[in-house]
């Protein structure tokens, strides 16, 4: 089976200009959360998809934004960026929504920006 | 705001040694606890779910428990092996959602 796949892997981009992130789900996956990591900071929690609607948003500016799709496929959009925007960024899905499932995390983008 | 506190934060281990790290969260609005295992160059791995206060639960030799009215559990590993060497994150659950809120993690380095 396979895994929660995430592109592309690296990215640089210089400031003001956006980026999009993608990230598939493993097979069957519905729910789909994205996190950012950045140095001296553990996962920061972005927002939460389910059947296409976002259930939970995170601590972040209107620049960052997400969005998924009938297939459970999600991609999150960061708009003007700045250069404290560069980190990693995991996307995580479980089965559905509960707490109570464990959450497959994809490799994640690294992006840089310049 | 909601804070998830892990320590030690890094500790430094002989091959052998049985080693254990706490994770405090707040004893409120509890719904779910979560272990991952992060290793360098790899995606985190979960290691336990945990729901109900008592909760024990066990993955060869790593186990771990769950004190929700107190807000604290414990990871730990048996035997440590140089492999059991990564980053151990806990997060925290305050509602029947998939947002997690996720402490700084314990990084143990394992010594043949």
């Amino acid at each position: 089976k396979a895994g929660v796949t995430q592109t592309p892997r690296y990215l640089i981009k210089t400031r003001g200009q956006q980026v999009t992130l993608s990230c598939s789900p493993i097979s069957g996956h519905r729910s789909v959360s994205w996190y950012q990591q950045t140095p001296g900071q553990g996962l920061q929690f972005l927002f939460e998809y389910f059947s296409e609607t976002q259930r939970n948003k995170g601590n972040f500016p209107g620049r960052f934004s997400g969005r998924q799709f009938s297939n459970s496929r999600s991609e999150m959009n960061v708009s003007t960026l700045e250069l404290g925007d560069s980190a990693l960024y995991l996307c995580a899905s479980s089965l559905d929504v509960t707490v109570n499932q464990p959450q497959h995390f994809g490799d994640g983008t690294r992006l840089s920006i310049l | 705001i909601l804070n998830v506190e892990q320590s030690p934060q890094s500790l430094h281990v002989q091959e052998g040694d049985s080693t254990n790290f706490t994770c405090s969260f707040p004893s409120s609005n509890f719904y779910a606890l979560h272990w991952y295992r992060w290793e360098t160059a790899k995606s985190p791995e979960a290691l336990f779910v945990m729901t109900l206060n008592g909760d024990e639960k066990k993955k060869g030799r790593i186990s771990a428990t769950l004190n929700t009215k107190e807000g604290y559990s414990y990871l730990y590993i048996k035997g440590s092996q140089p492999e059991d060497s990564a980053t151990y994150l806990c997060a925290y659950a305050s509602g029947n959602t998939g947002k997690l809120i996720f402490g700084q993690g314990t990084t143990l380095q394992v010594k043949p």
